[in-house]
């Protein structure tokens, strides 16, 4: 059973519309990430939340911006999508109950700027 | 610059052949360390973690700390192991990947 649901699994929206991705989680892990891949590169984290606290990585544009409203649910929102911003979004949660926790990752939101 | 590089990446090897998938680190202290592997149309799963010293699937990797590498290997390549392999150092609490290296395993 998947145990972090990212829906849609694809969404398209128009250059400067507002999008907002979901992710779920049924493992009660206290820390959930976002990360940003585009082709053929390597999955960037944008920011976590640990708890309710929120960390935005340094180079995260402010187009960007998350929401947690409880400990299931993490929302990604793109303020004003640019056509730079259509990649794959990956929602990933972790207990952090040690150090070196792995981490749980979703399917995936893949995001289509027109 | 702190960074985690992975030189290849694409890697083709046959059947039952060694494979070894290169990590070089370059973060400060010592981070943990993971390897996190990607099969097609799977979502993006731990294959296995410096600190438990583990083998998965026949996987191993040990972390060189003069040389500041983390490489995979298996000695017998499977045409299940093709998949996207991504290094990656837990600095200090949040996880980077290296730009992954596409293994295929020719039959």
């Amino acid at each position: 059973d998947a145990m972090v649901i990212q829906n849609p699994r694809y969404q398209v929206t128009q250059f400067g519309k507002p999008v907002t991705l979901s992710c779920s989680q049924t493992l009660n892990h206290n820390v959930m990430y976002w990360y940003q891949q585009k082709s053929s590169q390597a999955p960037k984290l944008l920011f976590h939340y640990y708890d309710k606290d929120f960390n935005n990585e340094a180079d995260t544009p402010d187009n960007f911006q998350s929401r947690r409203p409880n400990t299931s649910f993490c929302f990604l929102d793109i303020r004003s999508p640019g056509l730079g911003d259509a990649a794959m979004y990956l929602c990933a949660t972790s207990s952090q109950q040690a150090i070196n926790e792995k981490l749980f990752f979703g399917s995936g939101t893949q995001l289509s700027v027109l | 610059a702190q960074r985690v590089t992975q030189p290849e990446k694409l890697l083709s090897v046959f059947k039952g052949a060694p494979v070894e998938l290169k990590c070089n680190y370059s973060y400060s202290g010592s981070p943990e360390l993971f390897w996190y592997v990607q099969y097609s149309r799977q979502r993006l799963q731990l294959l296995l973690r410096h600190i438990s010293r583990e083998s998965i699937k026949g996987f191993t990797a040990d972390l060189n700390k003069g040389e500041t590498s983390f490489h995979l290997k298996k000695p017998f390549a499977q045409e299940e192991d093709s998949a996207m392999y991504y290094c990656a150092p837990l600095v200090p609490n949040n996880l980077f990947f290296g730009t992954g290296t596409r293994l295929t395993v020719i039959p």
